[in-house]
C-alpha cells in the first residue's frame, strides 16, 4: 500500500503559469484534503472533499481549483501562479474527520 | 484569528527528560485533538488522539492532557529520545465532522 502519493515532489512555477498537484491515494477513504505551510507556520486547509463530486472551500481557497471525480484522485489545480502561493502543498485522508494520513508533500515556488 | 495556538516556536530538552509541548485552543466548540509529528521533507505523521470526554491519553513514551477548562492541552514526552526531534504540531475538530485546524508548530530539538 502506497497510502497518499503526491506528485511533482517539488516544482519551479512561473508568474502566470498553471499546473496540477495530483495526490492518489489508496486506502478507500472518503475525506481528501489539500493543506498549505508557509514557513514558521501551520497548515492553512485549501479545499477539501467528503466523497466523489464533492468539494469544499476551506480557509484559503482563492487561487486555487479542485476537483473529485473518484474516491482515490484529488487533484488541485492553479491557474495563475503568483509568489503568494510558494509554498509547500499537503495532500492528506482520512476515514472520517478523525486522524488524517498525510502524503510527503509539493514543494512549490512560483518566481 | 488562530483558534490553534503553540505560543512556543521552539524547545530544547536533554536526552533523557520529560519534553513538554503546549497547545491552547479557542473554538469551545471543538472536541477531538491530535498530535502530529514532522520531520524535513516529509509529511506530518499522526502521534496521539485525546477526545473531550478524557482528559488524558497515554501511549507509551507519550501522553497527551486535556484540561477544557482551560482550553489547553499539553503533549509529555518521556523519556526524550534523539529521534523524537522534530516539529509537533497540535490539531482539533469539532466531533470528528469538520476538517482538522492546525496550529503552528513547535520545533523540539532532543540534546544528546
Amino acid at each position: 500500500n502506497a497510502g497518499v502519493t503526491q506528485t511533482p515532489k517539488f516544482r519551479i512555477l512561473k508568474i502566470g503559469q498553471s499546473m496540477t498537484l495530483q495526490c492518489a491515494q489508496d486506502m478507500n477513504h472518503n475525506y481528501m484534503y489539500w493543506y498549505r505551510q508557509d514557513p514558521g507556520m501551520g497548515l492553512k486547509l485549501i479545499y477539501y472533499s467528503v466523497g466523489a463530486g464533492i468539494t469544499d472551500k476551506g480557509e484559503v481557497p482563492n487561487g486555487y481549483n479542485v476537483s473529485r471525480s473518484t474516491t482515490e484522485d484529488f487533484p488541485l489545480r492553479l491557474e495563475l501562479a503568483a509568489p503568494s502561493q510558494t509554498s509547500v502543498y499537503f495532500c492528506a485522508t482520512s476515514y472520517l474527520n478523525t486522524e488524517a494520513f498525510f502524503g510527503q508533500g509539493t514543494r512549490l515556488t512560483v518566481v | 484569528d488562530q483558534q490553534v495556538k503553540q505560543n512556543s516556536p521552539s524547545l530544547s530538552v536533554q536526552e533523557g527528560r520529560i519534553s513538554i509541548l503546549n497547545c491552547d485552543y479557542t473554538n469551545s466548540m471543538f472536541d477531538y485533538f491530535l498530535w502530529y509529528k514532522k520531520y524535513p521533507a516529509e509529511g506530518p505523521t499522526f502521534l496521539i488522539s485525546i477526545s473531550s470526554i478524557k482528559d488524558k491519553n497515554e501511549d507509551g513514551r507519550f501522553t497527551v492532557f486535556l484540561n477544557k477548562s482551560a482550553k489547553h492541552l499539553s503533549l509529555h514526552i518521556v523519556p526524550s529520545q534523539p529521534g523524537d526531534s522534530a516539529v509537533y504540531f497540535c490539531a482539533a475538530s469539532i466531533s470528528g465532522n469538520t476538517p482538522l485546524v492546525f496550529g503552528k508548530g513547535t520545533r523540539l530539538s532532543v540534546i544528546a
